[in-house]
């Protein structure tokens, strides 16, 4: 059972313009949802989060919004540049011990020059 | 500032061989540790976590294991590996008290011959 689904596997986008990157989950109970963008062979580096009692959140290109009732969250990158080219991961958790974070799949993002 | 490390970067081991990977976190104390595997094109998979020295929990069954033997050490280990046991092995630590927010290391590649 998937909690946490990013149903985009790639994702293309030219250089200057907008990135959008979405993430479903399941399991109402999560309190915090963050974004990590992972280049390959290093570890995730964590990008962005949001709590639940928000519905946006802002951090200099990278804006992340939390949509409660349809269970979705977004990434946008603006604009977006070739070094933003790396693969993203999703992840919503509770805050205890017993709440790790699930992460989703991972969704691929091409920025062209 | 707060560093991970993990050792060795790449390994390849024989089927049936044993396994230790090693994780340690400095500028810390009484972290909240991790594992996770990436099998190839697929998501972030917990494998185990600790919330301190002797306490290890376990998300999957699997031949694998995990011990903390110091504040700020975890191993990962495996008495005789498996093919499936192939993947990219990530550490990661947490604040105290804090789940969510999970900061990696840069990982170590396993293949399993």
């Amino acid at each position: 059972d998937q909690q946490v689904k990013q149903n985009s596997p790639s994702l293309s986008v030219q250089e200057g313009r907008i990135s959008i990157l979405n993430c479903d989950y399941t399991n109402s109970m999560f309190d915090y949802f963050l974004w990590y963008k992972k280049y390959p062979a290093e570890g995730p580096t964590f990008l962005i989060s949001i709590s639940s009692i928000k519905d946006k959140n802002e951090d200099g290109r990278f804006t992340v919004f939390l949509n409660k009732s349809a269970k979705h969250l977004s990434l946008h990158i603006v604009p977006s540049q070739p070094g933003d080219s790396a693969v993203y991961f999703c992840a919503a958790s509770g805050n205890n011990a017993g709440n790790m974070l699930t992460f989703g799949g991972g969704t691929r993002l091409m920025v062209k020059p | 500032s707060q560093t991970i490390h993990q050792w060795p970067a790449t390994l390849v081991q024989p089927v049936g061989s044993p396994l230790s990977l090693e994780c340690t976190v400095e500028g810390t104390s009484n972290p909240n540790l991790y594992w996770y595997r990436q099998a190839a094109g697929r998501g972030l998979q917990l494998l185990f976590y600790s919330v301190g020295i002797g306490q290890i929990s376990s998300e999957v069954p699997q031949n694998l294991s995990a011990s903390r033997p110091q504040d700020r050490q975890f191993i990962l280990s495996s008495k005789k590996l498996l093919l499936s046991d192939s993947g990219f092995y990530l550490c990661a630590w947490s604040w105290e008290g804090l789940y969510y927010e999970q900061y990696f290391g840069p990982g170590t590649r396993l293949t399993v011959t």
